[in-house]
């Protein structure tokens, strides 16, 4: 497994601003995911963070609104875009090694 | 794309019993079937998985069955404790994570 941690834990932003959150892991890992958990929900596949190019967006996710960068094996930034409430949500990356995925603990997002 | 439903939502149970969370999944190319215990303000944390070329996995006190061709698995955990008490997630994979909607297990002493 591995140590994957993220910033900030918890946020509460305005109407159309915007957030970037970051994640870190304790070694390399090729595969980074980000998943959005809306309040009591399960999980849903925002994108797939690829080191040295772009994202892969799942439907319904666009790029504009939620811009990923993954500059190296360790480091990826998520950010929620021009931010409405419905953007209240957590926000977790996770890395896979293998079939295995392991989750980072979270970003709470509220959106006033 | 895939359908994973899960059941049942909410299950409470007494201290020492035994609680059991099924699954069942559309797309019989899935060969990878975790689960995942989310306890309040934390991430999912991966407890027990397995494989599609095994039927039955067992880590202490939990386990978990898999029934390929009727395309459902179940997790269950013996002598429950109050620290089992958390939502737990099923999900299946042949590239991504596909989610059910979870199932909230409560422990009462």
């Amino acid at each position: 497994s591995a140590v994957i941690s993220q910033k900030p834990s918890r946020d509460i932003c305005q109407r159309g601003t915007s957030l970037t959150i970051q994640c870190q892991v304790d070694s390399q890992v090729t595969m980074m995911f980000w998943y959005r958990q809306q309040p009591g929900q399960s999980l849903t596949l925002i994108a797939t963070a690829n080191q040295g190019s772009e994202a892969t967006y799942e439907s319904g996710f666009v790029i504009d609104k939620f811009p990923i960068s993954r500059p190296n094996l360790t480091f990826s930034t998520l950010t929620v875009s021009n931010m409405s409430p419905e953007d209240s949500s957590i926000y977790l990356c996770s890395v896979a090694y293998g079939p295995e995925q392991y989750f980072g603990p979270g970003t709470r997002l509220t959106v006033t | 794309g895939e359908n994973v439903e899960q059941h049942p939502s909410t299950l409470s149970v007494q201290e020492g019993d035994s609680a059991v969370i099924k699954c069942t999944y559309s797309d019989s190319a899935s060969n990878y079937f975790p689960w995942y215990k989310q306890e309040l303000g934390k991430g999912p944390q991966l407890i027990i998985d397995i494989r599609s070329n095994v039927g039955e996995k067992k880590d202490q006190r939990i386990a978990v069955t898999l029934n390929k061709t009727a395309k459902h698995f179940s997790l269950h955990i013996t002598e429950t404790q109050p620290e089992d008490s958390a939502v737990y997630f099923c999900a299946t994979s042949l590239y991504a994570l596909n989610f059910g909607k979870g199932t909230s297990l409560l422990v009462t002493p």
